[in-house]
């Protein structure tokens, strides 16, 4: 069984600067696909980024990218140029991809980081 | 287009009622899961439709939890005799399920509060 283990309940960053949450996770699958969600106070969770495992390159969306270590199943979020609204709940997550294996592609979350940004 | 809505947005019940909360996924999407937010908790997966097949119910927590789809779009959970441990936000996400990757697209969930 897949888990994904975010070990930072709380972070902090200063309004323009830079932070970095991180995560883990541990699978005995082969191919799997990595995320963060954002979900803010409006409760809607928010694609942020994906992975895919077989690819080595850092996926990178704007301010936002990933330093992904495959051997060590380590998986931490960057997020440059901090805005207040980047402030929310972000989750890690992983899943198999679809029908790999009988897969659903259901996501398995860790518990979250909660980011606030101080102007 | 239209986003996942999800209703009520807000449940409040009493200890042994039975609750109802509703999902409208995207037009079109084929998949839909339900996931359930307890306090300071990630999100765990309770169940998935695709399409007109038997649904995935491994993750439903107890017998009192059961799910439907009709027509292969509108899902509803249905949670029987209510206990305070089932107060959590449910949340609901559809994708297209086309490929080995599907973005999953969520819902605002539902607050359940069980009093």
């Amino acid at each position: 069984a897949q888990t994904v283990t975010q070990s930072q309940p709380e972070m902090s960053v200063q309004e323009a600067e830079t932070v970095t949450l991180s995560c883990t996770y541990d699978t005995s699958e082969s191919d799997y696909y990595l995320f963060w969600y954002k979900q803010p106070p409006s409760r809607q969770m928010i694609l942020v980024i994906r992975q895919e495992a077989y690819k080595q390159q850092n996926a990178t969306e704007n301010r936002f990218s990933v330093n992904f270590q495959k051997a060590a199943k380590s998986f931490s979020l960057k997020i440059s140029d901090s805005q207040l609204g980047d402030a929310a709940m972000y989750f890690c997550a992983s899943s198999p991809p679809m029908n790999y294996g009988g897969s659903q592609g259901n996501l398995i979350f860790g518990k979250g980081t909660k980011l606030s940004v101080k102007p | 287009g239209a986003g996942v809505s999800q209703s009520p947005s807000n449940k409040v019940t009493e200890k042994g009622k039975d609750v109802e909360l509703r999902c409208d996924p995207i037009s079109g999407h084929t998949a839909l899961y339900w996931y359930r937010q307890s306090l300071g908790q990630g999100l765990e997966f309770l169940i998935y439709f695709q399409g007109n097949s038997a649904p995935d119910k491994s993750g439903l927590p107890s017998d009192r939890f059961s799910a439907e789809r009709t027509g292969g779009s509108v899902s509803t959970l249905t949670i029987q005799r209510t206990q305070q441990e089932d107060s959590a936000v449910y949340l609901c996400a559809s994708s297209r399920s086309s490929g080995s990757y599907n973005e999953q697209f969520f819902g605002p969930g539902t607050r359940l509060t069980v009093l």
